[in-house]
């Protein structure tokens, strides 16, 4: 079975360029989460969305960062203009939203990660 | 405050020995599951287990088990019979009833397995 596929593993970029980053979930799943990984900060909730709709953003740097689900296959985590401080390596990751009392944990599957360097 | 608090930054222990990682959390959510997650020097996440917060046993999981007290607030990763590929960073992560499905992550712990 394919897990969470994030594109691209890796992107050098140089401040100021638009960086777009991509994700496929786990088919079925209908959560999607994009998290930051940085030594300082640890793991950062950026946005979720359930069902395709962005349910809390909050985790958002800035109006630099913007994130579309278009589809329940496909997302995107867009940084326009970026910066040296938005290096970083980014996780997507997807779950399965239940209703309460089941006994399923809805646990995160997370990507492979895509690393970003802003020179 | 720091919803999820893992307050050992590295550690090391003898390949075959138990270890156990500390994690601490806090919420006033009734309802909320807690999480322990590796990640290798590869980079991917690879979750490990869950506990809930109306579990009445402490999860296992293989080598793993988690050592739940509610009073305290604690959800320890015990790793038994260590070995070398379980060098890693480990996470402790929560997520809470009335917040979706999101979790929260503490800073890690640092394991690394001496031969």
């Amino acid at each position: 079975d394919a897990g969470v596929i994030q594109s691209p593993r890796h992107e050098v970029t140089e401040m100021g360029q638009e960086v777009t980053l991509r994700c496929k979930p786990i088919s079925g799943h209908n959560s999607l989460f994009w998290y930051r990984q940085t030594m300082m900060r640890g793991l950062e909730l950026l946005i979720y969305f359930n069902n395709n709709v962005p349910i809390d953003d909050s985790g958002m740097p800035e109006d630099r960062f913007s994130a579309k689900m278009p589809n329940a296959s496909f997302s995107t985590l867009k940084i326009q203009p970026s910066e040296p401080r938005d290096s970083a390596v980014y996780f997507c990751a997807s779950s399965l939203v239940y209703p309460a009392l089941t006994t399923l944990t809805g646990e995160l599957f997370f990507g492979e990660g895509s690393r970003l360097t802003v020179l | 405050a720091q919803k999820i608090t893992q307050t050992q930054p590295g550690m090391f222990v003898q390949e075959k020995e138990a270890v156990t990682l500390d994690c601490t959390y806090d919420t006033s959510d009734p309802s909320y599951g807690l999480f322990w997650y590796k990640q290798p020097s590869s980079g991917e996440m690879i979750f490990l287990i869950y506990q809930g917060s109306y579990d009445q046993q402490n999860a296992t999981e293989g080598r793993y088990s988690l050592n739940f007290q509610k009073a305290r607030k604690s959800a320890n990763l015990v790793i038994s019979a260590s070995q070398l590929g379980d060098s890693a960073m480990y996470f402790c992560a929560m997520r809470e009833g009335s917040a979706g499905n999101m979790l929260t992550f503490g800073g890690g712990t640092r394991l690394m397995v001496k031969p």
